[in-house]
């Protein structure tokens, strides 16, 4: 079964410093993605950043990076240069390539704050 | 592109009537996903569908929840009878590849 664990229910961070969000799976898939999500007070689901389970370089979108770790099974977020607007719940999620597994699955979040 | 749509947006029933959530999905998108999201529970998927046919329903909580696909631009879940448990945020998500967009949600509350 699939399965993402986020330990980390809230973080604190100063402005302009880096962060690390913290996130492990479980799958018995060898073809699979690793996705993080951002959720501010709003309430909406923003898409952040992508990674296949067959790419060899790590992902990079602008401030956000996934240190992907595929022997540990981990795919931790980093968000450099933390901003007041970057305040927010995070999910990290997961998702297998074929039409049969490919479900979206969750984790429980982290809590991110920013302080000034 | 409108992205996906979710209706209504704000839902307050009665305990006992029977709630239907709607979902418009993206066009050319052939996933979709329904998740319920609670502060105590987090962010749950309920049901997964694949061109229309629903794959994986093992997260539905129990036989008041029923979902359908009727065709590509439209899905519903229906809660009947609904109970004050049921009180949530339910999120409506497509996709085609790899990223899924989500809907604005619908917080529902059951009094």
């Amino acid at each position: 079964a699939q399965k993402i664990t986020q330990t980390q229910p809230g973080m604190f961070v100063q402005e302009k410093e880096a962060v690390t969000l913290d996130c492990t799976y479980d799958t018995s898939d060898q073809s699979y993605g690793l996705f993080w999500y951002k959720q501010p007070s709003s309430g909406e689901m923003i898409f952040l950043i992508y990674q296949g389970s067959y790419d060899e370089q790590n992902a990079t979108e602008g401030r956000y990076s996934l240190n992907f770790q595929k022997a540990r099974k981990s795919a931790n977020l980093v968000i450099s240069a933390s901003q007041l607007g970057d305040s927010a719940m995070y999910f990290c999620a997961m998702r297998g390539k074929t039409s049969n597994t490919g479900k979206l699955i969750f984790g429980q979040g982290t809590t991110l704050q920013v302080k000034p | 592109d409108a992205g996906v749509i979710q209706s209504p947006r704000h839902e307050v029933t009665e305990m006992g009537q029977e709630v239907t959530l709607r979902c418009k999905p993206i066009s050319g998108h052939n996933s979709l996903f329904w998740y319920r999201q609670t502060m105590m529970r987090g962010l749950e998927l309920l049901i997964y569908f694949n061109n229309n046919v629903p794959i994986d329903d093992s997260g539905m909580p129990e036989d008041r929840f029923s979902a359908k696909m009727p065709n590509a631009s439209f899905s519903t879940l229906k809660i009947q009878p609904s109970e004050p448990r049921d009180s949530a945020v339910y999120f409506c998500a497509s996709s085609l590849t790899v990223q899924a967009f989500f809907g604005q949600g619908t917080r529902l509350t059951v009094v």
